[in-house]
Parts: structure tokens; C-alpha cells; sequence
């Protein structure tokens, strides 16, 4: 099993939707990103978390460190927003070492 | 935040011959760590480069296959020795935010080298 599981692997929207990814892990974390890689490989760190929720735009992320579960949201979906979003854990006892899970694609159509 | 840059952004090379790679960031970081991204895959840790001491490897890459240097705070070069098909990836290396917060800090990464090799 891996330790940072992600769902949906695969994600199409139609334009305006309301989008959920989630990401689940087994260890103990000190902080979890949120990152985006567009097709051509570059990656955005779009939040670090280590409680709570943070806002930035139309993207939300929330962490429930109890339950060990992250969920990044994207209000009012466009098709610029087509990427692959990743989840990555920094893990607690290595201080910066992160660990990534294996992405979600998400289309989102006009 | 940081600017990461990389050279070249694409190769594709012949099986048997080396590549460097290069990273440079816009400011001074401790740490920058080297990422491989195959196919498909999510991201696997190379190796963390600190400045003025021998990178640490993860399980599964060497030294021989990945030497890396760091001359400054600034740079980072990843060779990719002795080429195969099976190293075709996007290569990323990547700093740490110098403000960490009580969770750790926002990591930046660099725009990526895509090598296939023939």
C-alpha cells in the first residue's frame, strides 16, 4: 500500500463544476502540499498545509490531520485548470523528505 | 518565494552517453533536492544536495549513476551517467522556502528536464 493515496486518478469536469481531489496517508506528517504540473512537466506549489484549511483564489485545501486526510477543492472549474494535481507529505521524521502520490489528472471541458 | 531554472528543458540522447543537468535558483537555499518523474509515474527523490557536503542518496541511486555537485548556494548540477532507455524522465530539482513555518516550508520546483534516450 502506499503510503500517500490519492482519488481520483482520473478527473473530467464539464466547465463551472465544482471539483474535489482527495488524498489519504498512512504515516506521520509534519506539513502536506498541494502541487500542480501542467503537460509540459513544470510544477506550482499551490498550498502547504499543516492544519486547517487555507484559500487562495478558487482553490481551497483542507486537512484533517486526525483523520489523516487532505482534500483539495476547485470552485467554478475552467479549462485552464486542466493539470495534474499532486499530493505530497513532508514526513515527520525526516524532517523535509517529502513523499508524492501518484496524481490526479483532471480535464475540465468547455 | 524562489525562481528555479534548468538546463537544458529537453534532450534526447543516446543510450551509453551522459547528460548534466543544471539548476540554478534566483536566491541563496541550504538544501535543493533532485526529483525523477517517470513516465507516468509521480516523483521519486534522487538525492538532497546541501552545499559544501557529499549529496545524500535515496535507496536505489548512486553516486556513480547521479553524481551531483553543489559548488554554491545557488547551483546544482545532476549527471546522468552511462544512459538507457530506462532513464528516459523528467528530471526536476527543486529548494525549500528559507521562511519555514511551524509545519515546515513551501517547497519550489524547477521547470524540468524532459530526456528520452535512444
Amino acid at each position: 500500500k502506499n503510503e500517500v493515496e490519492q482519488s481520483p486518478q482520473n478527473l473530467t469536469a464539464q466547465e463551472g463544476e465544482f471539483i474535489t481531489i482527495n488524498c489519504s496517508y498512512s504515516v506521520g506528517i509534519s506539513a502536506l502540499h498541494w502541487l500542480q504540473q501542467h503537460p509540459g512537466g513544470g510544477i506550482v506549489s499551490l498550498f502547504m498545509l499543516s492544519s486547517g484549511k487555507k484559500k487562495h483564489g478558487r482553490l481551497i485545501a483542507t486537512i484533517n490531520i486526525q483523520e489523516k486526510h487532505s482534500s483539495l477543492h476547485i470552485t467554478a472549474s475552467h479549462p485552464r485548470d486542466s493539470a495534474v494535481y499532486i499530493c505530497a507529505v513532508v514526513l515527520r521524521e525526516y524532517g523535509n523528505k517529502l513523499v508524492f502520490g501518484a496524481g490526479t489528472i483532471l480535464r475540465v471541458k468547455s | 518565494s524562489a525562481v528555479i531554472s534548468q538546463k537544458p528543458s529537453r534532450d534526447i540522447c543516446q543510450r551509453g552517453t551522459s547528460l548534466t543537468i543544471q539548476c540554478q535558483v534566483d536566491s541563496q537555499v541550504t538544501m535543493m533536492f533532485w526529483y525523477r518523474q517517470q513516465p507516468g509515474q509521480s516523483l521519486t527523490l534522487i538525492a538532497t544536495a546541501n552545499q559544501g557536503s557529499e549529496a545524500t542518496y535515496e535507496s536505489g541511486f548512486v553516486i556513480d549513476k547521479f553524481p551531483i555537485s553543489r559548488p554554491n548556494l545557488t547551483f546544482s548540477t545532476l549527471t546522468v551517467s552511462n544512459m538507457s532507455p530506462e532513464d528516459s524522465s523528467i528530471y526536476l530539482c527543486s529548494v525549500e522556502d528559507s521562511y519555514r513555518t511551524s509545519g515546515g516550508a513551501r517547497q519550489f520546483f524547477g521547470p524540468g528536464t524532459r530526456l528520452t534516450v535512444l
